[in-house]
């Protein structure tokens, strides 16, 4: 089992519309999480992090967090075509260091 | 602030060629990472350096080799590049376990 799964994609939806994206882990020890955005031929730049199990908001993007199933989800309301990116999942471990472990990245097509 | 910056940008190399990409930061983090990025395979880490004067492998770290120089500065070298070494590199910086902040990225390509 991969540590960290995410659906490739692409999910496209249309503008103004709410996009899921979701992402499971292996590692029940897993403390922090965080969802970056990579825009194509670009560095991955964080947008939210989660640490304590429910919903956290900030601005038009929710992170939601559920320890006991093992998934991240975020939310992006009133999505924009310049929403349109790879969403790239992360978390560190639990064990005696905290690197970071990314998934794969889902590819999200806002169509205008 | 310039946050962390990479050279070079792009590179092409011949197999059996070597080679030292340089990263530096200067948001006083303590912690630095390397990570190559190939199609479908997500980011994967290197090497990292959590403190000044300590490395450690990551989960990819055959074939290269790591320089924590200084608090700001952390290379990576390639003694005898291989095709399989074509990907992009990029570097990272952070407070330890949390958010990393990524420099540019060097497009590598190995002929």
């Amino acid at each position: 089992q991969k540590e960290v799964e995410q659906n490739s994609g692409p999910l496209s939806v249309p503008e103004g519309a709410i996009a899921s994206l979701n992402c499971t882990y292996s590692d029940r020890g897993s403390q922090s999480f965080f969802w970056y955005r990579q825009y194509s031929g670009k560095s991955p730049e964080l947008i939210m992090f989660i640490y304590s199990n429910g919903d956290k908001e900030d601005g038009r993007f929710t992170a939601q967090l559920n320890k006991a199933s093992q998934y991240v989800s975020l939310l992006i309301r009133d999505s924009q075509p310049s929403d349109s990116a790879t969403y790239l999942c992360a978390f560190t471990y639990s064990g005696g260091y905290q690197k970071v472990t990314f998934g794969t990245g889902t590819k999200l097509q806002v169509i205008p | 602030n310039a946050g962390v910056t990479q050279t070079p940008k792009f590179q092409v190399l011949k197999t059996g060629q070597s080679m030292t990409l340089q990263c530096a930061q200067d948001m006083n983090h303590n912690s630095m990472y390397w990570y190559r990025q190939d199609p479908g395979m997500g980011l994967r880490l290197i090497y990292y350096s959590a403190s000044e004067g300590t490395t450690d492998k990551g989960e990819v770290p055959n074939g290269y080799n790591v320089s924590r120089l200084n608090k700001r500065e952390f290379s990576l070298r390639l003694e005898s590049a291989a095709p399989s070494q074509t990907s992009v590199y990029f570097c990272a910086s952070s407070t330890w376990g949390n958010e990393q902040f990524f420099g540019p990225g060097t497009r590598l390509t190995v002929l």
